[in-house]
């Protein structure tokens, strides 16, 4: 089983603070993405990867920054947090496209408070 | 716009019955989607993969895909209070993969 460790599991901190939320996946694949996910609107993506130092922009990428710096290390940045990005965000890792019938491999989720 | 709609919002079976749950996806030429579960602060997990038209069974999980109707079931048999949980169905658009808003299942006993 692919595993995909997020850091930290909990974070609360006020807004207009700089947060970042880490990622780690050791199966050596190729995509990363981050997601939140908020009572009736599903997952909903932010960012995403196809290897180290590329960057995509999802569909809610508005007040994030994201950084893959290795293949294995997926950051995203908030550097002026307000409340409406407190969410539970999940990353996820998979070895390819998405429409070539890949699955995705998600951490446990980081839950952000911004008060 | 939406790209993955998900019906009910939210669904409450007794234990035994069969449990429905509905996804209608805007594009037609995907061809494979996912059924995903995730219990109450839990990550996700994957339940059923379906690919081409028709049914695919995985244990008491059995998914129905139609792509001529953009739709997509899960149907749980004999559901369990364990099942309780949110389940999200998904699409796939290339390089990423959508994701409906989810049903949230209550299974009493």
């Amino acid at each position: 089983e692919a595993a995909v460790t997020q850091s930290p599991r909990n974070k609360v901190t006020v807004t207009g603070g700089n947060v970042t939320l880490s990622c780690r996946q050791t199966n050596s694949h190729n995509y990363m993405y981050w997601y939140r996910q908020d009572t009736g609107h599903g997952l909903r993506l932010i960012h995403y990867s196809y290897g180290a130092g590329n960057l995509q922009i999802g569909d809610v990428p508005d007040g994030y920054k994201a950084t893959r710096t290795t293949q294995e290390d997926f950051f995203l940045l908030l550097e002026l947090a307000s409340p409406s990005q407190t969410s539970l965000y999940f990353c996820a890792s998979s070895g390819g496209r998405a429409i070539s019938n890949e699955r995705l491999f998600f951490g446990h989720g980081t839950k952000l408070s911004v008060l | 716009q939406q790209k993955v709609q998900q019906s009910p919002e939210s669904l409450t079976v007794s234990e035994g019955a069969m449990a429905s749950l509905n996804c209608t996806f805007s594009d037609g030429t995907s061809d494979n989607f996912r059924w995903y579960r995730q219990h109450s602060g839990k990550g996700l997990e994957v339940l059923v993969s379906i690919f081409s038209d028709g049914e695919k069974e995985e244990g008491r999980f059995t998914a129905h895909l139609n792509r001529a109707s953009l739709h997509v079931s899960l149907h749980i048999r004999e559901p369990q209070p364990s099942d309780s949980a949110v389940y999200l169905c998904t699409m796939p658009n290339y390089n990423v993969l959508y994701f409906g808003s989810g049903t949230k299942l209550t299974v009493e006993p």
